[in-house]
């Protein structure tokens, strides 16, 4: 099994930029999750889907940022326009439901926004 | 609102001792708490996790010791290697409810001297 993957790896942009992260979760898993990870901070939820579907998006921290996930095998997480307290490693995990929160994650991507 | 409350921030152990970090929670819902290591540049890996129907779960040099009563619950490394030096992140969520929706503390950095 690949795991998840992430891409870009590294993305560099300047402030006002549109930004747009890619995750493609496990095969079979049925649940995608999307993380930041910043020193300040540590791990933050931002949104999770379920079957596709946004379950809870109460962690994105402003309308400048949007997740969508088309269908099980891929979804995004845009941010825009970008500034840069936007900053961050993006994580994106996934999981089997049923398997108690059994997280998976991708390498992740370094964002800076200069 | 922090749930999940990590210590300490950093931790320096030499080769051979053993490492604890401690984590506490405050809500009586979470049902699974599962550990994280995370190594520079990639995502937090699952190390080990316990239900809160036992007190304590070992797999290998690592050990889980969980107080219900207290909502604590810690992670033991035994006899520390240098390769264990990494960031541990406790976690806790409400198992198969909210799609496994986890929790993380901040965070320990924990450094192996050999």
């Amino acid at each position: 099994d690949a795991g998840v993957i992430q891409s870009p790896r590294h993305e560099v942009t300047e402030m006002g930029q549109e930004v747009t992260l890619r995750c493609k979760p496990i095969s079979g898993h049925n649940s995608l999750f999307w993380y930041r990870q910043t020193m300040m901070r540590g791990l933050e939820l931002l949104i999770y889907f379920n079957n596709n579907v946004p379950i809870d998006d109460s962690g994105m921290p402003e309308d400048r940022f949007s997740a969508k996930m088309p269908n099980a095998s891929f979804s995004t997480l845009k941010i825009q326009p970008s500034e840069p307290r936007d900053s961050a490693v993006y994580f994106c995990a996934s999981s089997l439901q049923g398997s108690r929160g059994k997280l998976f994650f991708g390498s992740g991507t370094q964002l800076s926004v200069l | 609102q922090q749930q999940v409350k990590q210590s300490p921030q950093s931790l320096i152990v030499q080769k051979g001792g053993i490492s604890i970090i401690n984590c506490a929670y405050e809500n009586t819902a979470f049902d699974y708490f599962p550990w994280y290591q995370q190594f520079p540049g990639k995502g937090p890996a699952l190390l080990i996790a316990i239900r809160p129907d036992v007190s304590e779960k070992k797999e290998g040099r690592f050990t889980i010791s969980f107080n219900k009563s207290a909502k604590q619950f810690s992670l033991h490394i035994m006899d520390s290697q240098p390769g264990d030096s990494a960031t541990y992140f406790c976690a806790a969520s409400m198992g198969n409810t909210n799609a496994g929706k986890s929790t993380f503390g901040d965070g320990t950095t924990l450094t192996v001297k050999p």
